[in-house]
């Protein structure tokens, strides 16, 4: 069965420094990955998708990676600051509108 | 555009009685879902939709659960009778039919059943 596997681990990281959250996944070839920002008593925000084809995506400080064949994605915080603190979760899928599965989530935690 | 609008925001009940949550999700978005999220499971697809009709309902726990979606602006996830172990904070989603905008999601219900 398909496997969605986040550090679930929070991440302590110092204001200024690159935060990088890992995103693995078995049995699955999806075609999109989601990355997700949750903060506490809240529904989940969408941040980043990057599809099967694109090595790197950025936004702002964000910035994803994609590769299919170790079957892994990466989510960096660049310049992290304590607002940047929240879980974040991953979520791939095979298409457009299709079903998405979430991973558990890594809470990260930037101190000033 | 207010967003995915989901409705109560707390329901606290007694086990064996009805519950009924209710979603108002963004005008213009084809697919609807519907998610539980536990500290235990994380989250969870319980059920979503595509222009109204129920596409995959394999993550609804069981007969206890149904959920509808009359039309294109409402939904409905009902559980009957509740139990304590459904206490939970249960999600509304929607998106559009193309890819590159991700989910929106509401506010949740936290949803306890004593």
């Amino acid at each position: 069965s398909q496997k969605i596997e986040q550090n679930s681990e929070a991440l302590n990281i110092q204001e200024g420094k690159t935060a990088t959250l890992t995103c693995n996944y078995t049995n699955y070839s999806p075609a999109y990955l989601q990355w997700y920002r949750q903060d506490p008593g809240r529904g989940p925000v969408f941040l980043l998708l990057i599809r099967e084809n694109e090595k790197e995506k950025r936004k702002e400080r964000l910035k994803v990676t994609f590769d299919t064949t170790l079957k892994q994605s990466l989510f960096h915080i660049t310049a992290s600051q304590p607002a940047d603190s929240a879980t974040y979760l991953c979520a791939p899928s095979k298409a457009a509108g299709n079903k998405l599965t979430f991973g558990g989530g890594t809470r990260v935690l930037v101190k000033p | 555009d207010a967003g995915v609008i989901q409705s109560p925001r707390h329901e606290v009940t007694e086990m064996g009685q009805e519950v009924t949550l209710r979603c108002k999700p963004i005008s213009g978005h084809d697919y609807l879902f519907w998610y539980r999220q536990t500290m235990m499971r994380g989250l969870e697809l319980l059920i979503y939709f595509n222009n109204n009709v129920p596409i995959d309902d394999s993550g609804m726990p069981e007969d206890r659960f149904s959920a509808k979606m009359p039309n294109a602006s409402f939904s409905t996830l009902k559980i009957q009778p509740s139990e304590p172990r459904d206490s939970a904070v249960y999600f509304c989603a929607s998106s559009p039919p193309f890819h590159g905008y991700g989910y929106t999601f509401g506010s949740g219900t936290r949803l306890t059943v004593v």
